[in-house]
């Protein structure tokens, strides 16, 4: 049972436009969001997070937008440039889980020059 | 800044072999985390420790176990190799507070090869 999803295991943008990437939750007690991103052969680094209290965190170019009803969060990137592409997970925390995070599959994006 | 590493950037073993894969984080960190990584499955949990020596099993534990005796060092074994071990091997620490701490830091991974 996959509770937290990626469905677009692929994203292609020209350089300068916007890149959003979704990300799902069917969890209701998922209360913390990171987004990681992924360079090939390399580990995965923190970009951006929210707590369940926001709907909207932002940081600099990369902005992630909570929306809690519909149990869903996108990841903003304005404007991309080609350094971006690399594979974005999306990854959720439950109070009291020990902090154990729960990762989605995955988004490859290819922002072309 | 925050450093987590791990001993091996690239392992070939063989079916059968016992293997360890070693990771240390210079954070002080409490949490300690084994994930792997396979293609179109993301990161998955193998097992986490929030002290030392304990543990608990993540979502896919069958085939191997860990070890916490320091706190900055989390091992994770492989009993008996199988070809269904390969795969990426990434490690990774936390601090008790989530919220504004960037969640889990991630070693550069073990890319592990069973023959």
């Amino acid at each position: 049972d996959q509770q937290v999803k990626q469905n677009s295991p692929s994203l292609s943008v020209q350089e300068g436009r916007i890149s959003i990437l979704n990300c799902d939750y069917t969890n209701s007690m998922f209360d913390y969001f990171l987004w990681y991103k992924k360079y090939p052969a390399e580990g995965p680094t923190f970009l951006i997070s929210i707590s369940s209290i926001k709907d909207k965190n932002e940081d600099g170019r990369f902005t992630v937008f909570l929306n809690k009803s519909a149990k869903h969060l996108s990841l903003h990137i304005v404007p991309s440039q080609p350094g971006d592409s690399a594979v974005y997970f999306c990854a959720a925390s439950a109070w009291g889980s020990n902090y154990k995070l729960t990762f989605g599959k995955g988004t490859l994006l290819t922002v072309n020059p | 800044d925050v450093k987590v590493t791990q001993s091996s950037r690239y392992l070939v073993k063989r079916t059968g072999e016992k293997v360890f894969l070693e990771c240390v984080q210079d954070m002080d960190h409490e949490n300690m985390f084994w994930y792997r990584q396979d293609p179109g499955l993301g990161l998955r949990l193998i097992y986490f420790s929030y002290d030392v020596k304990m543990k608990e099993k993540g979502d896919i534990p069958e085939g191997y176990s860990v070890s916490r005796e320091k706190k900055e060092r989390f091992s994770l074994i492989l009993e008996s190799a199988s070809t269904n071990q390969t795969s990426m091997y990434l490690c990774a620490s936390s601090s008790p507070i989530l919220a504004g701490g960037g969640g889990q830091f991630f070693g550069p991974g073990t890319r592990l090869t069973v023959l």
